[in-house]
């Protein structure tokens, strides 16, 4: 167990649809960070945040947004869903933005299925 | 495009025989790499990491090589057990805000 917990597990939704993930980092780590995992293209970084503040941004789609709250857990907000969403997103966290030598834990994930 | 890539997508050792896996990178300023496993219906989970200044680093019975030269790492695992049957992925410091992860090589022990 990573520590980063993440809901739901798994999550079912109709195309055009809206939904919600949530995740609470490790205990005393400032930094979330989220990736999204699909079979064509692997783990892909998203977002970062630290600290509340967006740190960094990857491969997120702007109909993707998400944000860390003041007790530092954080929310991926995935909107107009497409069949092509349908993923496993995990969250992650370390306790300082991310540098070499930062090691970044990963929750178990959400499993979203657009249909 | 820089990226971080997986030489086999598949390897199936013997139980007791040591595993290597192989990932090579593209990104000759990259300064921190991580080896992660992940097992089927679970996150990743961190094994080891090594940095750029170093060419080989040691956990419990796992080792990191990095061949800085011809951009290759590797991992190589001691006495395979079943329980190191998982998908093996290698991530390399990206931009230093974030990792790039590679495909993914699928580890099969066999009794």
């Amino acid at each position: 167990d990573s520590g980063v917990t993440q809901t739901p597990k798994h999550l079912i939704t109709a195309t055009g649809q809206r939904v919600t993930l949530r995740c609470s980092p490790r205990s005393g780590d400032l930094s979330v960070y989220w990736y999204q995992q699909s079979l064509d293209q692997g783990l892909q970084f998203l977002i970062q945040y630290y600290n509340g503040e967006e740190r960094a941004k990857g491969n997120i789609l702007e109909r993707f947004s998400a944000q860390q709250f003041p007790d530092l857990h954080s929310e991926l907000n995935l909107s107009s869903l497409e069949l092509g969403d349908s993923a496993l997103y995990f969250c992650a966290s370390s306790p300082q933005p991310f540098s070499a030598g930062n090691t970044i834990y990963f929750g178990e994930g959400s499993w979203l299925t657009v249909v | 495009g820089e990226s971080v890539g997986l030489h086999l997508p598949t390897l199936s050792v013997q139980e007791g025989d040591n595993s290597i896996i192989n990932c090579a990178y593209s990104n000759s300023a990259s300064d921190y790499f991580i080896w992660y496993k992940q097992e089927s219906g679970k996150g990743p989970q961190f094994i080891i990491d090594i940095r750029s200044n170093m060419d080989k680093r040691q956990g419990q019975r796992v080792t990191v090589l990095l061949n800085k030269t011809v951009k290759h790492l590797s991992l190589q695992i001691a006495a395979t057990q079943p329980g190191d049957s998982a998908v093996y992925f290698c991530a390399e410091e990206n931009s230093g805000y974030a990792l790039n992860f590679g495909k993914g090589t699928s580890l099969l022990v066999t009794p």
